[in-house]
């Protein structure tokens, strides 16, 4: 079975703009959640979507979305972008039925 | 507050030599505990979890966890190191499976020959 995809795997950005990832569940996975890894913060949990609505949230500004299609695939958006928005974002999915998580390969996101 | 502490932010083991990363934690209910690993410019790699039973786990690559509820511990440890087990470790807390993972700061690990 194919692990858990992560589009595009790096992007760089300058300050102001927006960006979005995307994320490709597991085959059959319905949740997705996302993480932010920096150096300083480690990793952080950003949101978790579960058939198509956002079921937990972790404590980011607003300037960071996301939602899920029908499909189970995400994307998460972030807006007016910041320099200590450069980070790793891991995306995990999970089946839903309180299984472990498994996480992409990551997008690293510098933004200058 | 919930809470995952590595004590340990840098271990260096011999190869062949035993192995143990240390993981506390504070949860307020029944934790599912976890233990995740890091490979430079990877993802993260699940080596075993903890969700209830027997309180001494097995995971992949040779390594298991033992969880002490008395301690809100879950150590995870390897009796003989290899050198491809050098990476960064990061254990992780959550209320339930599949849900919000609440993870510790990390431990490198570097293997000497």
């Amino acid at each position: 079975k194919a692990g858990v995809t992560q589009t595009p795997r790096y992007l760089i950005k300058t300050r102001g703009q927006q960006v979005t990832l995307s994320c490709s569940p597991i085959s059959g996975h319905r949740s997705v959640s996302w993480y932010q890894q920096t150096p300083g913060q480690g990793l952080q949990f950003l949101f978790e979507y579960f058939s198509e609505t956002q079921r937990n949230k972790g404590n980011f500004p607003g300037r960071f979305s996301g939602r899920q299609f029908s499909n189970s695939r995400s994307e998460m958006n972030v807006s007016t972008l910041e320099l200590g928005d450069s980070a790793l974002y891991l995306c995990a999915s999970s089946p839903g039925g309180g299984q472990e998580q498994f996480f992409g390969p990551g997008t690293r996101l510098t933004v200058l | 507050a919930q809470s995952v502490t590595q004590p340990d932010i840098h271990i260096t083991v011999s190869e062949g030599a035993s192995l143990e990363l240390r993981c506390n934690y504070s949860y307020g209910a029944t934790p599912y505990l976890f233990w995740y690993v890091q490979s430079p410019g990877q993802g993260l790699q699940l080596l075993l979890k903890y969700f209830s039973g027997d309180t001494l786990v097995q995971g992949i690559k040779g390594f298991e966890a033992e969880f002490k509820r008395s301690q809100s511990s879950f150590n995870l440890r390897k009796p003989s190191v290899h050198w491809s087990d050098a990476a960064e470790y990061f254990c992780a807390v959550a209320g339930q499976a599949g849900t919000a993972l609440i993870f510790g700061k990390g431990t490198t690990l570097s293997v000497s020959s």
